[in-house]
């Protein structure tokens, strides 16, 4: 079966740090990827989505990047990060060729003081 | 305009009550439509996929409207652990999957 696993839980960081928040994919060959952000009483807002190696489509310009240095595996990355970063971080996929059904990580608050 | 917008709730009902809650969006494009339950600190996880028919899965019945770019979902005989935010998400083509904010049901003891 696939699984989905996306670390760390919770994060406090402060202003200007830097970020890095990985995902990992397990079960599956070749599937979309993709970073929601969801922001204290506001919607999930897609950030990136990926449909196979080295390939990001940026929904929101922004001071977040992302990437996928291998097939199953995203990483969401920020060189400085602002308050307004704070949020729950999700990472999700779905099947090759087909997105409408999400199965998501279980998420990172991020917290920026 | 937002693409998908949702009764803001929340909605607090008794056990065993009957509450429907409604979505509307707005790019008559899109194709595929579902509801997803969001639990509080959680990830979403797929609620059910809401057809053209219509579809029903136990106590809870989707419907689609086309025509007025409408859908609903229905939860009868409602239980405590039926407490969560409920989000409407559409796609549109290719497009990955829009959400809508969700609404928020408390069902009460």
């Amino acid at each position: 079966s696939q699984t989905i696993h996306q670390w760390p839980a919770t994060l406090v960081q402060p202003v200007g740090s830097p970020l890095s928040l990985e995902c990992t994919v397990e079960g599956t060959s070749n599937p979309n990827l993709y970073w929601y952000r969801q922001a204290a009483g506001r919607g999930l807002q897609l950030l990136f989505y990926s449909v196979g190696i080295g390939q990001i489509s940026s929904e929101v310009p922004q001071n977040l990047s992302a990437s996928r240095p291998q097939d199953r595996q995203f990483i969401l990355s920020s060189k400085k990060l602002l308050l307004s970063d704070s949020g729950f971080y999700l990472c999700a996929w779905s099947r090759t060729g087909s997105d409408e059904k999400l199965f998501f990580g279980s998420g990172t608050q991020l917290s920026v003081l | 305009r937002k693409e998908v917008e949702q009764d803001p709730g929340p909605f607090n009902v008794p056990e065993g009550a009957t509450v429907a809650f409604n979505c509307t969006y707005s790019n008559s494009a899109s194709q595929s439509f579902f509801w997803y339950r969001q639990d509080c600190r959680k990830e979403p996880k797929l609620l059910m996929s809401v057809y053209s028919s219509g579809n029903e899965d136990g106590r809870f019945t989707a419907q689609l409207n086309r025509a007025s770019q409408y859908i609903s979902l229905l939860i009868r005989d409602s239980k405590l652990s039926d407490s969560a935010t409920y989000l409407c998400v559409v796609r549109r083509g290719n497009t990955p999957l829009v959400f809508g904010k969700g609404t928020r049901l408390s069902v009460i003891a």
